[in-house]
């Protein structure tokens, strides 16, 4: 099992450029999560998601920003109109179920120029 | 709203002695915490969470609700236990959804 896949590992974007960030999460799991970790920061999560649903977006920009997990394929976490202020490291996280300890990847780190 | 502190950014000590790395929290409920540890060039992993009262690698962490602390203590650090280690709590009140994690705190284990 490859754990928690996440690509890019790194992406550079300008201004007003839309960033889409993927996660494949490890076989069998079907909860994925996004964080996102600011410089001198801890992770703060943004959204939760099971297969085709938005559990918990609570977390996440009310502009600019959204998730999905479709029935096929990897999580996306897209930023559209990225701003100077979005460069930061994005990490996905998976479980089996919504009580099992999550498994995380090794994040994208966004910079926008 | 669920806020976790760790007041050391950078703790240094020497190999053998005893580490203590701090948490507390605030929380509405009766938390779930998580210590999560980040090895050089690896990637975050979970190191344990007190429902579990488990010992791992020698870390063990007790919950104290009068003073709202998760202390993560080591008795004799080794130079493996050089990492960087976040304490974390559940987003939102009950269940194991997302999580909020402290800033995060370096241990260097000097031998």
């Amino acid at each position: 099992n490859a754990g928690v896949m996440q690509n890019p590992r790194h992406l550079v974007r300008r201004r007003g450029q839309e960033a889409r960030l993927r996660c494949s999460p490890m076989k069998g799991h079907s909860h994925v999560y996004w964080y996102r970790q600011l410089p001198e920061e801890g992770l703060k999560f943004m959204v939760y998601l099971q297969k085709e649903n938005i559990i918990d977006e609570s977390g996440m920009p009310k502009e600019r920003f959204s998730a999905e997990f479709p029935k096929e394929g990897p999580s996306i976490l897209r930023i559209q109109q990225v701003v100077r202020g979005d460069s930061a490291a994005y990490f996905c996280a998976s479980s089996p179920n919504q009580e099992e300890t999550q498994y995380f990847g090794p994040g994208t780190r966004l910079l926008v120029l | 709203a669920q806020r976790v502190t760790q007041p050391e950014k950078l703790l240094s000590v020497f190999k053998g002695a005893p580490v203590e790395l701090k948490c507390n929290y605030s929380y509405s409920g009766s938390p779930e915490l998580f210590w999560y540890v980040q090895y050089s060039r690896q990637r975050l992993q979970l190191l344990l969470r007190h429902i579990s009262r488990e010992s791992i690698k020698g870390f063990t962490a007790d919950l104290n609700k009068g003073e709202t602390s998760f202390h993560l203590k080591k008795p004799f650090a080794q130079e493996e236990d050089s990492a960087m280690y976040y304490c974390a709590l559940p987003y939102s009140g009950g269940g194991a959804d997302g999580l909020t994690f402290g800033k995060g705190t370096h241990l260097i284990i000097q031998p």
